[in-house]
């Protein structure tokens, strides 16, 4: 089976600090994205990466970073936490082959006090 | 740019009805399109993969469409169970592009 692990299922943070995110999957995938989703929105994407040091900005980059220096590993970077960061942080992976599936963890509650 | 709609956001329905839940695109030229459910605080598990040479694909109680042409799925869930209740979303790949995109999800809720 697919794993996609995030490291943790809830976090609460201070505004103002930095805050690391980390994801793991470990079927070799090439594709991995980082999405956050709040109420009435949906899941927006903040970030893709379609292989080690390669990354795109998604639809809402503004306050984050991003960090794959490992193909198993996806790190999602808040250089200093808002309270308008407090969300459900969702980290995905999927093959570079186009006809295959995403497969999710099982997400981040943060909370920014 | 794609867009992905899925129409109602709610919907509650008595255990044991058929129930069909909807999806529409914009743009037709995609990779797949994939159904997800959502329990509450949990991350998204996938339910069903079609490719976009697919009309449908079949898991258990569950039997996904694709018209590729309209812009439209529908996700027929069989002999509704109380287990069933959660977010159900859908999201396409778009043709050359390594992208997800999501609709906002209908939250179905099956009445004992």
């Amino acid at each position: 089976d697919v794993k996609v692990t995030q490291s943790s299922r809830y976090l609460v943070k201070r505004t103002g600090e930095k805050v690391f995110l980390e994801c793991v999957q470990d079927m070799d995938h090439e594709n991995m994205f980082w999405y956050r989703q709040d109420p009435g929105l949906g899941l927006r994407l903040i970030y893709f990466s379609y292989d080690v040091k390669m990354k795109e900005k998604g639809d809402i980059p503004e306050g984050y970073s991003v960090s794959r220096e490992k193909k198993e590993r996806f790190s999602l970077i808040l250089e200093s936490a808002s309270t308008n960061q407090t969300s459900m942080y969702l980290c995905a992976s999927s093959s570079g082959r186009v006809n295959t599936e995403a497969f999710f963890g099982q997400g981040t509650r943060l909370t920014v006090v | 740019k794609q867009e992905v709609t899925q129409i109602p956001a709610a919907l509650s329905v008595p255990e044991g009805e058929n129930l069909v839940l909807n999806c529409s695109f914009t743009d037709s030229a995609i990779y797949n399109l994939q159904w997800f459910r959502q329990d509450p605080g949990k991350g998204l598990t996938s339910l069903l993969l079609i490719q976009s040479s697919q009309r449908e694909q079949t898991s258990g109680r569950l039997n996904a469409s694709l018209d590729k042409s309209s812009g439209r799925s529908t996700l027929y869930i069989a002999a509704s169970q109380p287990g069933d209740s959660a977010t159900y979303l859908c999201a396409v790949r778009p043709r050359g592009d390594d992208k997800i995109i999501f609709g906002k999800g209908t939250r179905l809720h099956i009445l004992p």
